[in-house]
């Protein structure tokens, strides 16, 4: 079964838009983390935003928040205000397993965003 | 601060050939991870270290894939032989363990991107 689950594998948004990006998880631990990362066409994964699954109030980071729904195990990006700069590719990840030696990290199929200009 | 180091950035090779990556961790971070990340995917978590024990391997194709870590900084990846599926991007990432519960942010390297003729 997939842990992590992007159902939009592209999307097209006019600059200046805002866009949310879905993610929704799977899992029965209570203690885990979701991540979500850019990754431009230059290849390098950019850590965008953190949520742990204690934590009280939704993500914020500049123009990035989490929607975070703990009851519906979702985890969606919205980025406010959309440039040229956000086209890239969005993954939705979960580290799962308590912080310890067996966490793992796993990564959703990601999403491809394009801002028209 | 210096990022995630990785060399080369781009390998051809022949199939059946030996190929070894080499990864240089942000200073300090004592977690360092290998991903492989094919086309259109999401990266897939290859070995985990902590300092210079590989605490997660499961994923890890070990008749041809090996790694090492042995100071518990620098690691290097090989694959030998080398086959056509082995063609992807492999990328390395380090984390500062430790670092309180659920904020193990991963930051990533640019990535090897290695293609098997």
């Amino acid at each position: 079964a997939q842990k992590i689950t992007q159902t939009q594998p592209g999307m097209f948004v006019q600059e200046k838009e805002a866009v949310t990006l879905d993610c929704t998880y799977d899992t029965s631990d209570p203690s885990y983390g979701l991540f979500w990362y850019k990754q431009p066409s230059s290849g390098e994964m950019i850590f965008l935003i953190y949520q742990g699954s204690y934590d009280q109030q939704n993500a914020t980071e500049g123009r990035y928040s989490l929607n975070f729904q703990k009851a519906r195990k979702s985890a969606n990006l919205v980025i406010s205000a959309s440039q040229l700069g956000d086209s890239a590719m969005y993954f939705c990840a979960m580290r799962e397993g308590g912080y310890s030696s067996a966490s793992k990290i796993i990564f959703g199929s990601g999403t491809r965003l394009s801002i028209r200009p | 601060e210096a990022g995630v180091v990785q060399s080369p950035r781009y390998k051809i090779i022949e199939k059946k050939q030996p190929v070894a990556f080499w990864c240089n961790p942000i200073s300090g971070h004592n977690t360092l991870y290998w991903y492989r990340q094919n086309l259109g995917q999401g990266p897939e978590l290859l070995i985990r270290y902590e300092n210079e024990e590989a605490v997660d391997d499961s994923q890890l194709p070990k008749d041809r894939f090996s790694a090492e870590r042995l100071k518990g900084v620098d690691s290097t990846l090989k694959i030998q032989p080398a086959e056509l599926g082995d063609s992807a991007v492999y990328l390395c990432a380090s984390s500062l363990y430790g670092a309180g519960e659920g904020r193990e942010t991963q930051y990533f390297g640019p990535g090897t991107r290695l293609l098997v003729l």
